[in-house]
């Protein structure tokens, strides 16, 4: 149980474009969705919350117009990096956190590598 | 200011040698989680801790949570090539909403 599933899982796209990765919970429902970047030999870096009908909350730094997160339902979220540049290039993995669960754990994706041209 | 230390940051140890990664943090946790990241990979749930003191045991890994719930460390026995990864502690201080993670320690064991 707790198969949180990521799509892509890389993909490569030029500067200028948009790129919109999804996370789906597939055994479970799940009202709070997490977005992380990683960087390479990083720790994960929280980027925002997501949160099932309402408004993401986003972390200090991170550009709400940049990187759309919509939570439209109880087992998806996705996250849209528009105009992509080539700094945006990164890990990006998503978790969600399982309503009800013993000690509210975090289940995360496989991640998504964006490579931006 | 990161609010969980782990250490050491890098570890490349032989086949068969034991090893122990600790957390810290001057925060008090009502939980906290390791993980285990392979490159390309996301974090894999290994273990949660919640109360102080508490050791828990996952084949030849050994978790366990501080008295005062503000540190953990991980003990690996008798370490094999499949342990190498990322390990990651992560838990939500007292009055936070958000998982904070540690600064990672990376393992190499070579065989």
């Amino acid at each position: 149980g707790a198969v949180v599933s990521q799509h892509p899982s890389w993909v490569i796209c030029k500067s200028g474009t948009s790129v919109k990765i999804e996370c789906r919970s597939l055994d479970f429902q799940a009202t709070t969705m997490f977005w992380y970047r990683q960087f390479p030999k990083q720790s994960l870096m929280l980027m925002a919350t997501s949160n099932e009908g309402s408004k993401a909350t986003y972390e200090q730094g991170v550009e709400k117009d940049k990187f759309l997160i919509n939570h439209a339902s109880l087992t998806l979220s996705t996250l849209t990096v528009t105009s992509a540049h080539p700094e945006d290039s990164s890990f990006y993995i998503c978790s969600a956190r399982e309503e009800g669960g013993t000690y509210n754990e975090q289940f995360f994706g496989p991640g998504t590598r964006l490579t931006v041209l | 200011t990161q609010l969980l230390e782990q250490s050491p940051q890098f570890l490349s140890i032989q086949e068969g040698e034991n090893l122990t990664v600790y957390c810290n943090s001057s925060s008090v946790f009502s939980s906290l989680q390791w993980y285990r990241q392979e490159p390309g990979e996301g974090p894999v749930l290994l273990v949660t801790v919640v109360t102080g003191g508490e050791v828990k045991k996952l084949k030849r890994l050994t978790f366990q949570f501080g008295d005062a719930r503000k540190d953990s460390s991980l003990h690996i026995t008798a370490a094999q090539p499949g342990d190498t990864g990322l390990y990651l502690c992560a838990g939500r201080p007292r009055g936070f909403q958000k998982l904070v993670f540690g600064t990672g320690t990376r393992l190499l064991v070579s065989p």
